[in-house]
């Protein structure tokens, strides 16, 4: 149980070309949804929460017109990054955690690898 | 603001011997969760184990277990009878008890496994 699927798995585009990551829990109910942003060797950094049926709470330094996110549903997040440039490439992965609360953890999806060209 | 922080970089262990990660964290608040998630080259996050602040006892689930000092807040994992597939990034995290479910990540430690 608890799996997130994510897709697409890796993106290689153009500079200028918008790409939509798909973040789906499949076997259980996500009010929230989390996206992270990777660099080699580096940590997960959180750049929004998503939550289903209201506007994204964004990290500090992100910003919201070029990464855009829409939850609206329980089992869907999708993130958008606008006019992609080459500086936007990295390893993006989504969590989601399931809405029954308590000590539930987060389920992460297997990542997007984006290569703006 | 929490921050967790890994010390180790990089760390190594013969097959079937026994490693310790360590992770120490700082927060004002006494309602949390801790958790270590696994990143193998695949780069899929998998949670290794978790534990509530709350709780005294150590979580342990088969051959990981993690030392839990609140007092230090430090929580270190340790691993026994490790294993080739064990090889990865461990990432040390911490979730507020509160209304936010943000996870705090430390940098990560990377584990390699000699046969």
């Amino acid at each position: 149980g608890a799996v997130v699927s994510q897709h697409p798995s890796r993106v290689i585009c153009k500079s200028g070309t918008s790409v939509k990551i798909e973040c789906r829990s499949l076997d259980f109910q996500a009010t929230t949804m989390f996206w992270y942003r990777q660099f080699p060797k580096q940590s997960l950094m959180l750049m929004a929460t998503s939550n289903e049926g209201s506007k994204a709470t964004y990290e500090q330094g992100v910003e919201k017109d070029k990464f855009l996110i829409n939850h609206a549903s329980l089992t869907l997040s999708t993130l958008t990054v606008t006019s992609a440039h080459p500086e936007d490439s990295s390893f993006y992965i989504c969590s989601a955690r399931y809405t029954g609360g308590g000590n539930q953890p987060q389920h992460f999806g297997d990542g997007t690898r984006l290569s703006i060209l | 603001a929490q921050t967790v922080t890994q010390s180790q970089p990089e760390m190594s262990v013969q097959e079937a011997e026994t490693v310790t990660l360590s992770c120490t964290y700082d927060t004002s608040e006494s309602d949390y969760y801790l958790f270590w998630y696994k990143q193998p080259p695949s780069r899929q996050m998998i949670l290794v184990i978790r534990q509530e602040a709350y709780k005294q006892q150590n979580a342990t689930e088969n051959r990981f277990s993690v030392n839990f000092q609140k007092a230090a807040k430090s929580f270190s994992l340790k691993i026994s009878d490790s294993q080739l597939g064990d090889a990865a990034m461990y990432f040390c995290a911490y979730r507020s008890g509160g209304g936010s479910e943000k996870l705090v990540f430390g940098k990560g430690t990377k584990l390699t496994v000699n046969p």
